[in-house]
């Protein structure tokens, strides 16, 4: 099952601060956020291994709660840079560490 | 330099005819995967394999093929059975573990006339 994201998109000033959710019907044993610009591949910003661990990446940071089965990614004074799509991905559970499966991703635009 | 490879960028096929998507890569990972992407549906998996001659199917692997024969290597073949081709493919590899992050190829535009 696919982990859920919210929102599908956001808009946001320079400066603007904003939180993108990802949501598992599963129990999650860690989770992975990539961005993705457009026509282009994803690339790995951090990855939260245990429940109640925070990362931080520059202003981009994340929380990851093993028991409500979700993580939140915080982004601080977006960046014009900060734009594209945005995903979280858990490997797949049961035992099978090495099924990485995505959320539905969340469109992030960032205007001056 | 170490990474992954896809080819071609982009690609046209007629409908009904089988395609091969190709995956490449020298990281010396031991699982590759295959995901499709649709706007709107994020990244969807097709097929994963952790060693060779080994694969599993993903969420959506009705009418696509692959074949692990090397380490290397994970092509992903659509067949005529696939109802709606057209789409944008990505192809990943990543060392096994629970820690261990993905790498992307630049992905292939597939589109079915």
């Amino acid at each position: 099952q696919q982990p859920v994201q919210s929102p599908q998109a956001v808009i946001l000033r320079e400066g603007e601060d904003a939180v993108i959710n990802c949501s598992s019907s599963k129990a999650l044993y860690s989770v992975h956020w990539y961005r993705q610009k457009h026509g282009e591949a994803p690339v790995f910003l951090m990855i939260l291994l245990k429940g109640g661990e925070q990362k931080g990446h520059e202003k981009i940071s994340a929380s990851f709660n093993e028991k409500k089965q979700q993580s939140s990614l915080y982004l601080t004074a977006s960046q014009l840079s900060y734009s594209g799509t945005y995903f979280c991905g858990t490997p797949g559970g049961g035992g099978a560490t090495n099924k990485l499966i995505f959320g539905t991703g969340t469109l992030l635009a960032v205007q001056p | 330099d170490g990474g992954i490879t896809q080819s071609p960028k982009y690609l046209f096929r007629k409908e009904g005819q089988n395609v091969t998507l190709s995956c490449e890569q020298n990281l010396n990972h031991d699982a590759m995967y295959w995901y499709r992407q649709d706007p709107g549906q994020g990244l969807r998996l097709i097929y994963y394999s952790q060693i060779v001659n080994d694969f599993q199917k993903g969420d959506i692997a009705e009418g696509y093929s692959v074949s692990r024969e090397k380490k290397e290597s994970f092509p992903l073949t659509v067949t005529s059975a696939q109802k709606n081709p057209t789409a944008f493919y990505l192809c990943a590899s990543r060392s096994a573990g629970l820690g261990a992050e993905a790498f992307f190829g630049q992905g292939t535009r597939l589109t079915v006339v």
